[in-house]
């Protein structure tokens, strides 16, 4: 069975702050991870993907998240925050089956 | 090119009355899923349908969730004898042969059961 795990409901960061938001899962198989962004009063869009091959994913918007197998997570950082970066974050992984699981969301809030 | 759409984007109901939401995938999409989304919660899988096989309905919350797609492409969920406890945000996705796992959203349906 598959399952996600996001530290924290709310991250607060200022403007031009690191941006840290953290997943860790779990998957009785080599996983694949996903990191999706909703702003308010739309769908998820993918921020970024992790299926095989290099470890560190880079996806839109200046994000990037690691797969660490050995800590079962993928994070996901930013090294400055945008104030269009507040939204809501998921973090989701799946077996290969395509039906993910995703993490109850993190909710970025960028102080100017 | 068009993405994922859903419609209509906000529906309110009463309880016990039946209501129908509908997913236009993306053009040449074989994969389509639904999930609901409540306030505070992640998505929750409600059903997974691909190509013409059989869809995988495993989460499905009740008998009164249902959905169909036709010829393909465009699907319809249906709730019926809608219960206040069914009040949430109903997301569409839909993936493109050979890449499956990634999903293209549509904005979602915004139901209220007063």
């Amino acid at each position: 069975a598959q399952s996600v795990t996001q530290l924290g409901s709310h991250v607060s960061v200022s403007e031009g702050a690191l941006v840290l938001l953290r997943c860790n899962y779990s998957s009785s198989v080599p996983p694949y991870l996903f990191w999706y962004v909703q702003y308010p009063n739309q769908g998820l869009q993918l921020l970024l993907k992790y299926t095989t091959g290099a470890t560190l994913v880079k996806g839109i918007n200046g994000f990037e998240a690691e797969f660490k197998k050995s800590e079962t997570s993928f994070h996901l950082t930013k090294p400055s925050a945008h104030m269009s970066d507040a939204a809501e974050y998921f973090c989701a992984v799946s077996e290969g089956s395509y039906i993910p699981t995703f993490g109850r969301g993190t909710s970025l809030i960028v102080h100017p | 090119g068009a993405g994922v759409s859903q419609s209509p984007s906000n529906k309110v109901t009463e309880k016990g009355k039946d209501v129908e939401l509908r997913c236009d995938p993306i053009s040449g999409h074989t994969a389509l899923y639904w999930y609901r989304q409540s306030l505070g919660q992640g998505l929750e899988f409600l059903i997974y349908f691909q190509g013409n096989s059989a869809p995988d309905k495993s989460g499905l919350p009740s008998d009164r969730f249902s959905a169909e797609r036709t010829g393909g492409s465009v699907s319809t969920l249906t709730i019926q004898r809608t219960q206040q406890e069914d009040s949430a945000v109903y997301l569409c996705a839909s993936s493109p042969p050979g890449i499956e796992e990634t999903q293209y959203f549509g904005p979602g349906t915004r139901l209220l059961v007063l």
